[in-house]
């Protein structure tokens, strides 16, 4: 079945660590995108990326990393930069010019 | 800029009520536009989108939506709740068309009562 996985579902950091998050896709999707959800706030854009080898900010990449050495990954490093990094994060991709995202199921990143 | 505005963070109707969430969006160019539902901690998964064409726009579990330009809404409509229907539903607005990045508002949350 074609679609975009995460993993972990679940993941504890402790304050000062990077943590990273993984993403892929077997959509054959050119663009991927990773955004942080937090209670009554939306999803806010974190990086995106539609080409291999290239990304772009979003509105809030402040201690956050990502790469695209392969089309179908897009893994997230969460640094310790980040104040406060505890929220669910979701990665999406999509063709390009289409509009439409598809959305993986999310991981639950909790510092402590 | 472009923005969304969903109006009410929470909603709660009877089971068999209808359902109305409302969505106004700003946009300087034709718009793209996105239903998303969330059920607790899970992705976003497509209800429904208009993109050009018919205003009125179906979508799956029964949930349709009406892009009307001279309101600048897309409001979220179903006629009869059903339980499973309670979720959070997020209405995006995609920057320049089919060009660029979508715009979420901040989410309703859906309950509904037996």
């Amino acid at each position: 079945d074609g679609g975009i996985t995460q993993s972990p579902k679940y993941l504890f950091r402790k304050e000062g660590q990077n943590v990273t998050l993984s993403c892929e896709q077997n959509l054959n999707h050119d663009a991927m995108y990773w955004y942080r959800q937090d209670p009554g706030q939306g999803l806010r854009l974190i990086y995106y990326s539609q080409i291999v080898n290239d990304f772009q900010k979003g509105d809030i990449a402040e201690g956050y990393s990502v790469s695209r050495e392969k089309k179908e990954s897009f893994p997230l490093t969460v640094t310790s930069a980040q104040k406060n990094p505890t929220a669910f994060y979701l990665c999406a991709s999509s063709i390009l010019l289409s509009g439409e995202q598809f959305f993986g199921p999310g991981t639950r990143l909790t510092v402590l | 800029a472009q923005s969304v505005t969903q109006l009410g963070s929470h909603v709660s109707v009877s089971e068999g009520a209808l359902v109305l969430l409302r969505c106004n969006y700003s946009s300087s160019v034709p718009p793209y536009l996105f239903w998303y539902v969330q059920y607790p901690n899970q992705g976003l998964q497509l209800l429904l989108k208009y993109t050009t064409g018919a205003t009125l726009v179906k979508g799956i579990n029964g949930f349709e939506a009406e892009f009307k330009k001279s309101e600048t809404s897309f409001h979220l409509t179903k006629p009869s709740a059903h339980m499973s229907d309670a979720a959070e539903y997020f209405c995006a607005v995609s920057e320049g068309g089919s060009q660029g990045n979508l715009i979420f508002g901040k989410g309703t949350k859906l309950s509904v009562k037996p």
